[in-house]
């Protein structure tokens, strides 16, 4: 039962452009959700988080929204780089993290 | 660099043998978990430990055993390794279980059975 989901593999964008990454839950239960970012042969790193109480939440480039009455959240990334490029994961939790499959994101020059 | 250190990077084993993988915080972060990333299936949770002296199994734990040796390391071992269990293993830690603030993760240790 895959509660976080991550229907697009990947995504092409050209630099510049507005990155949109989106994301699905079924558990009401979550109350707060993270956004990581992985390059190839590292881990996976921190980006941004919401709280189940807001809808928006900005640092930088970086928005996240939350739609709870929806079960979705999005990324959106503002203007994208290439350095963008990587596979980025949607987290939900509650008592423990369960992690989206990811998304591919190329942002070409 | 302070951060979650990974050891080996990389691990051949023939199947039936058997591996621990180490794992070292220095941020004095209370939780530590081991997930697994397999194409497809995103992060999955093998174990954790919420604090020293505890550990708890999450969505994955058969083939693994864990120990928290104390608030630094957490070890997963593989007593007798299987091919399905071919993947890139992530050691990670937290303030608290369940953190908002996120998780920090190791660099990961690519495993292969054969």
């Amino acid at each position: 039962d895959q509660q976080v989901k991550q229907n697009s593999p990947s995504l092409s964008v050209q630099e510049g452009r507005i990155s949109i990454l989106n994301c699905d839950y079924t558990n009401s239960m979550f109350d707060y959700f993270l956004w990581y970012k992985k390059y190839p042969a590292e881990g996976p790193t921190f980006l941004i988080s919401i709280s189940s109480i807001k809808d928006k939440n900005e640092d930088g480039r970086f928005t996240v929204f939350l739609n709870k009455s929806a079960k979705h959240l999005s990324l959106h990334i503002v203007p994208s780089q290439p350095g963008d490029s990587a596979v980025y994961f949607c987290a939900a939790g509650y008592q423990k993290v369960t992690f989206g499959t990811g998304t591919k994101l190329q942002v070409i020059p | 660099n302070a951060g979650v250190t990974q050891t080996p990077k990389f691990q051949v084993l023939k199947t039936g043998q058997s591996m621990t993988l180490q794992c070292a915080q220095d941020m004095n972060h209370n939780s530590m978990y081991w997930y697994r990333q397999d194409p497809g299936m995103g992060l999955r949770l093998i174990y954790y430990s919420a604090s020293e002296g505890t550990t708890d199994k999450g969505e994955v734990p058969n083939g693994y055993n864990v120990s928290r040796l104390n608030k630094r390391e957490f070890s997963l071992r593989l007593e007798s390794a299987a091919p399905s269990q071919t993947s890139v293993y992530f050691c990670a830690s937290s303030t608290d279980r369940g953190s908002n603030y996120g998780y920090t993760f190791g660099s990961g240790t690519r495993l292969t059975v054969v």
